[in-house]
């Protein structure tokens, strides 16, 4: 049973460009989360897809957005890369419960590790 | 708004000495699911455990127990007998029903040395 995979595993990009990262989630689950964590901090929320559509946003610019395919798998590209944008970029995949089901585990991929110069 | 907060930054532990890793939260919604993660150097987060508001026994794993207090929002890890392999990043996150999005501390890293 593949858990939750993520390409590449490294990036190095310069100020100005544009990425996409790409995540395959944990065999049986249909709901894609992304989330930045910045070197010696906890990892923050970005965006959830389900069902082809971003349902939950974090506090980030539109400069991040993404995609959900009909397979589950997720997309997330970032435009105009700053400096800041310098983080590892982790993908986790759980099974939707429906919102009176109380919230399902999420498991995480080994992350895409981004550089921007 | 939630909020979690690992005050101890970084611990540094003996082999076989016992350990124990704070976490307080805070929460407007009555339900609500806790989790610990531990992210080894390698940097994928591993689960290690999920309470839901509503539970609030006290789980023991093998060598890892947690204490879950509503009374204080605090949901603490405990690791009995501490091995070199539990060195790495502890993560608490605290999760509201139906979306299943995470808030996290900012962790805290154990080294165990031998």
């Amino acid at each position: 049973d593949a858990g939750v995979t993520q390409s590449p595993t490294h990036l190095i990009k310069t100020r100005g460009q544009q990425v996409t990262l790409r995540c395959s989630p944990k065999s049986g689950h249909d709901t894609v989360s992304w989330y930045q964590q910045a070197l010696g901090q906890g990892p923050q929320f970005i965006f959830q897809y389900y069902e082809e559509e971003e349902r939950q946003r974090g506090n980030f610019p539109d400069r991040f957005s993404g995609h959900q395919f009909p397979n589950y798998s997720s997309e997330l590209n970032v435009n105009a890369l700053l400096l800041g944008d310098s983080a590892l970029y982790l993908c986790a995949s759980s099974y939707e419960v429906g919102l009176a089901g109380g919230a399902d585990t999420q498991y995480f991929g080994p992350g895409t590790r981004l550089t921007v110069l | 708004a939630q909020k979690v907060t690992q005050a101890q930054t970084e611990i540094s532990v003996v082999e076989k000495e016992d350990v124990t890793l704070d976490c307080v939260y805070e929460t407007r919604d009555t339900t609500y699911y806790l989790f610990w993660y531990k992210q080894p150097p390698s940097g994928e987060l591993v689960f290690l455990i999920r309470r839901n508001s509503f539970d609030e026994q006290n789980e023991i794993s093998g060598r890892y127990s947690w204490n879950f207090q509503k009374s204080t929002s605090s949901f603490n890890f405990t690791i009995t007998a501490s091995q070199v392999v539990d060195s790495a990043v502890y993560f608490c996150a605290l999760s509201e029903p139906g979306y299943s999005t995470l808030t996290f501390g900012k962790g805290t890293m154990l080294l165990v040395s031998p």
